[in-house]
């Protein structure tokens, strides 16, 4: 069965700050697709990346980041220079082929941007 | 502007009610997914469909059912809501490939007294 573990239930940072939100998955797949969803305070989950399982190459959008490695099971986003708009819960969820078009998501974690 | 909406935003109901959620999109999309979002224990499927009538349970269908007789409006019944029932409900869409990202509405926060 496919689990998305997200350990970090709420992180607080100052303005300014770099940070890592982490996550963790179990797939027996050998195909599968990874992806981050931001939700702001008005409610509506945003799409922000998605990585399939056969490209581990990293990628930078601005002042985001995601780290893939398959060896570690991990897809890991982190922000640069966080600001106060970043404020939002986070969310890691994973889909695999064999498992009918359903995802997976973890519980999120609660990021707080403080200025 | 692609969009998923959602027919209420609040919604306060009574133990026992029958209640609907409705939502509906606009890009033509196969799939279409009810979740429920609560403190803690992040985004749950509920059922999802993948066509027009054909719909599949997810990880806690109990106490509910669906609705799709149309491609763009997929419809979460509550046949006697209950007070565990309170949460926030997120409906989503997304075409039919498995790579593509859903499109999320705005959620409607249900209460049940």
């Amino acid at each position: 069965a496919q689990k998305v573990t997200q350990a970090q239930t709420e992180i607080s940072v100052v303005e300014k700050e770099d940070v890592t939100l982490d996550c963790v998955y179990e797939t027996r797949d050998t195909t599968y697709y990874l992806f981050w969803y931001k939700q702001p305070p008005s409610g509506e989950l945003v799409f922000l990346i998605r990585r399939n399982s056969f490209d581990e190459q990293n990628e930078i959008s601005g002042r985001y980041s995601w780290n893939f490695q398959k060896s570690t099971s991990s897809f890991n986003f982190t922000i640069t220079a966080s600001q106060v708009v970043d404020s939002a819960v986070y969310f890691c969820a994973l889909s695999e082929r064999t498992n009918a078009g359903k995802s997976t998501f973890g519980d999120g974690t609660t990021l707080t941007v403080k200025p | 502007d692609v969009k998923v909406t959602q027919s209420s935003r609040y919604l306060v109901k009574r133990t026992g009610e029958k209640v609907f959620l409705e939502c509906v999109q606009d890009m033509d999309h196969e799939n279409m997914f009810w979740y429920r979002q609560d403190p803690g224990l992040g985004l749950r499927l509920i059922y999802f469909s993948y066509d027009v009538k054909m719909k599949e349970k997810g990880d806690i269908p109990e106490g509910y059912s669906v609705s799709r007789e149309k491609k763009e409006r997929f419809s979460l019944i509550l046949e006697s809501a209950s007070t565990n029932q309170t949460s926030m409900y997120l409906c989503a869409s997304r075409s039919g490939l498995l790579h593509n990202e859903q499109f999320f509405g705005p959620g409607t926060r249900l209460t049940v007294l």
